[in-house]
C-alpha cells in the first residue's frame, strides 16, 4: 500500500523559505505514470495546488505561486520536496504531498505550516 | 485558470436521503472531472475519477455524472459517514490544477 509523509519545521517566520519533504514508501517515486505533487489548504479553506513533479525532473507550477516555488526530486531517497520562498502569514496552511495521475488517488496526512514570528 | 463553482456551498439533509452536488466548470473539460470528500483533519479521499468512474473500496452509493462543463455528484441514500466536505477538480488544463470552492454536507 502507498503511502506519502510529509515532515519539516512546523513554524515558519514572514519573509523566510517554508521547506518540506515528502517521502514515499510502498512504491517506487520512479513510475512512469504519474506526476507527485503538493497541494495545501488554508485553515477553513479550500484546496489549492501548488505543484507538481515527474521523476525525471519536469516541474509543473501554479502561476500564482510560480515565482516562489521549487518542487524537487530525489529518486535514490524515494521523496520530493518544497520550497516556497518569501513566506507570508498568507501562506499558513495545511500541506499535503499527494500523488497524481488524472486524478489525485494518493495523499499524505498533511502537516501545518505556520507563518509567524 | 478554468474555474471551478459548485452548488450549493452547503447543504443540510437527513440520513436516507438523496444528495445532488453540482460542479460547472467555465470552460469544457471533457470528463476530467473528480470528486473528494474531506472530513475534518483528514486528508482529502477520492471518491470518482473521470466524471463517473468509482474509486475502488467506494460505496456505490456515490456515483458521478456529466461531461463538458457541468457535472454532478449523486449519494443516493445517505448515511452518517458521509457527512463531510465534498471537491470537485478537474485535471483537463495542468495549468494549474484547480479545485471547486467544496459543499459542506451537514446534518439536518
Amino acid at each position: 500500500q502507498l503511502q506519502l509523509q510529509e515532515s519539516g519545521p512546523g513554524l515558519v517566520k514572514p519573509s523566510e523559505t517554508l521547506s518540506l519533504t515528502c517521502t514515499v514508501s510502498g512504491g517506487s517515486i520512479s513510475s512512469s505514470s504519474y506526476y507527485w505533487g503538493w497541494i495545501r489548504q488554508p485553515p477553513g479553506k479550500g484546496l489549492e495546488w501548488i505543484g507538481s513533479i515527474y521523476y525525471s525532473g519536469s516541474t509543473y507550477y501554479n502561476p500564482s505561486l510560480k515565482s516562489r516555488v521549487t518542487i524537487s526530486v530525489d529518486t535514490s531517497k524515494n521523496q520530493f520536496s518544497l520550497k516556497l520562498s518569501s513566506v507570508t502569514a498568507a501562506d499558513t496552511a495545511v500541506y499535503y504531498c499527494a500523488r497524481r495521475g488524472d486524478s489525485v488517488d494518493y495523499w499524505g496526512q498533511g502537516t501545518l505550516v505556520t507563518v509567524s514570528s | 485558470d478554468i474555474q471551478m463553482t459548485q452548488s450549493p456551498s452547503s447543504l443540510s439533509a437527513s440520513v436516507g436521503d438523496r444528495v445532488t452536488i453540482t460542479c460547472r466548470a467555465s470552460q469544457s473539460i471533457s470528463s476530467y472531472l473528480n470528486w473528494y470528500q474531506q472530513k475534518p483533519g483528514k486528508a482529502p479521499k477520492l471518491l470518482i475519477y473521470a466524471a463517473s468512474s468509482l474509486q475502488s473500496g467506494v460505496p456505490s452509493r456515490f456515483s458521478g455524472s456529466g461531461s463538458g462543463t457541468d457535472f454532478t455528484l449523486t449519494i443516493s441514500s445517505l448515511q452518517p459517514e458521509d457527512f463531510a466536505t465534498y471537491y470537485c477538480q478537474q485535471s483537463y488544463s495542468t495549468l494549474p490544477i484547480t479545485f471547486g470552492q467544496g459543499t459542506r454536507l451537514e446534518i439536518k
